[in-house]
């Protein structure tokens, strides 16, 4: 699985935007960006994915770079409930059914 | 409805013994998948089963034997249990055939303690 590279840890302030980057340098074509969370005490749930456009939904957005080898998740306006780790995941588009996770960027956001 | 759901949440063992944690997913998905968190907080893959076969089986030792008694369950058994075995454990489901575009939905973990 082709890897990705995140920073440790970021923080951010309650309501204001936060850009979580994310380096993918050999990312192949066939595969996808996948963002997940994991908020304390949970399980990793989904935020969204993209190929090669930038995606919207009603959590986050997207940001694939033109070459594809770096990406950002967006939150428009981070909450307290918005802490956890994000992980950012390369799938393989023919047989990418697994997610293999990196470490992830904890994200804290203050009051 | 929990749409992923884990049995039991924690679990507190001693070590040689043999314990089992249930996961059953209500979603009508096809795959299921166990993973493993360790106290550093990676998150692994364990096994992968689509329509009750098993199709991922990652360098897990003997010892840890996953059952799919029908697609919507995915168990996992493990025996002589050793201190190295206490994590969190998860299960995934995912829609058959979605591929690399696929959600997968997580449960809310089963905490193991191996004393």
């Amino acid at each position: 699985d082709a890897k990705t590279t995140q920073p440790n840890s970021m923080e951010s302030n309650e309501e204001e935007p936060v850009h979580l980057p994310c380096n993918h340098s050999t990312i192949s074509g066939t595969d996808y960006i996948h963002w997940y969370r994991q908020l304390p005490s949970q399980g990793p749930e989904y935020v969204i994915h993209g190929l090669t456009s930038n995606v919207n939904n009603r959590m986050a957005s997207l940001a694939i770079a033109e070459d594809r080898k770096s990406s950002t998740l967006i939150l428009h306006r981070a909450t307290l409930r918005d802490a956890a780790v994000y992980y950012c995941i390369l799938r393989d588009g023919p047989s990418g059914s697994r997610l293999t996770f990196g470490e992830g960027t904890q994200l804290t956001v203050n009051p | 409805d929990t749409a992923v759901s884990q049995t039991p949440k924690y679990l507190v063992t001693q070590m040689g013994n043999d314990k089992s944690i249930k996961c059953e997913q209500n979603l009508g998905h096809d795959t299921m998948y166990w993973y493993k968190q360790d106290s550093k907080k990676f998150l692994k893959i364990m096994f992968s089963y689509n329509n009750k076969e098993l199709i991922i089986n990652e360098t897990v030792p003997n010892r840890f034997s996953p059952k799919s008694p029908d697609k919507a369950h995915l168990n996992l058994h493990i025996n002589s249990l050793e201190l190295g075995d206490s994590a969190v454990y998860f299960c995934a489901s995912t829609r058959e055939g979605s591929g690399a575009v696929g959600e997968l939905f997580f449960g809310e973990g089963s905490r193991l303690t191996v004393l």
